[in-house]
């Protein structure tokens, strides 16, 4: 079984300031694949980034990055020039397939407030 | 937005009465999850369809269960309810055997069942 931690329930940071949100995993599967999802009041689940445990390169998107240490089972998410609507519940996500089937687990989250 | 739609938004039900929540996948998606989120917690796996099929499921009991249609609409059905079943009930669409670039899973902005 998988497991997701997020060692921080609560961040916070200054509007255009730079964050780090921790997550670490652990597995003995050797293929999977890593998200950051953010939710925001609204509820619905939006995908931030997406890491391919193949990859040694890690994704960046536009303002976000992440830190991809496989052999540490580490993944943590870097938002650069924050913005007011970055401010949500962020969740680390760790995707298993098999066969036709995938699944996520995911852990605890980091509510993120920028503050202005 | 991202093409899943679930209904309804809200729900309130009483202990041990049953409830059907319903789900429409992303245009060409074939694999509908279901996920419960508890309040202040990270979504957990309930189970997987694919082609109709159960694909997949993780620790709930039987009176959970699903259904899923040929247009690839999905149900999540509950029976017995009791007062921890209150969470937010999330579906997930994704497409079986995507290109590695493109694994993902869209979510719904889920419907909120309060038990009482």
């Amino acid at each position: 079984a998988q497991t997701v931690t997020q060692s921080q329930p609560e961040m916070s940071v200054q509007e255009a300031e730079t964050v780090t949100l921790s997550c670490t995993y652990d597995t003995s599967e050797s293929n999977y694949y890593l998200f950051w999802y953010k939710q925001p009041p609204s509820r619905q689940m939006i995908l931030v980034i997406r890491q391919e445990a193949y990859k040694q390169q890690n994704a960046t998107e536009n303002r976000f990055s992440v830190n991809f240490q496989k052999a540490a089972k580490s993944f943590s998410l870097k938002i650069s020039d924050s913005q007011l609507g970055d401010t949500a519940m962020y969740f680390c996500a760790f995707m298993k397939h098999w066969g036709a089937g995938n699944m996520l687990t995911f852990g605890g989250g980091t509510r993120l407030m920028v503050k202005p | 937005e991202t093409g899943v739609t679930q209904s309804p938004t809200h729900l309130i039900k009483t202990r041990g009465q049953q409830v059907t929540l319903r789900c429409s996948s992303q245009s060409g998606h074939n694999t509908v999850s279901w996920y419960q989120q508890a309040l202040g917690q990270g979504p957990q796996f309930i189970f997987q369809y694919y082609r109709e099929e159960e694909n997949g499921r993780g620790n709930f009991p039987p009176r959970f269960s699903g259904l899923q249609f040929p247009n690839y609409s999905s149900e999540l059905n509950v029976n017995a309810l009791e007062l921890d079943d209150s969470a937010l009930y999330l579906c997930a669409s994704s497409l079986e055997m995507a290109p590695r670039e493109n694994t993902e899973a869209f979510f719904g902005q889920g419907t909120r069942l309060t038990v009482v």
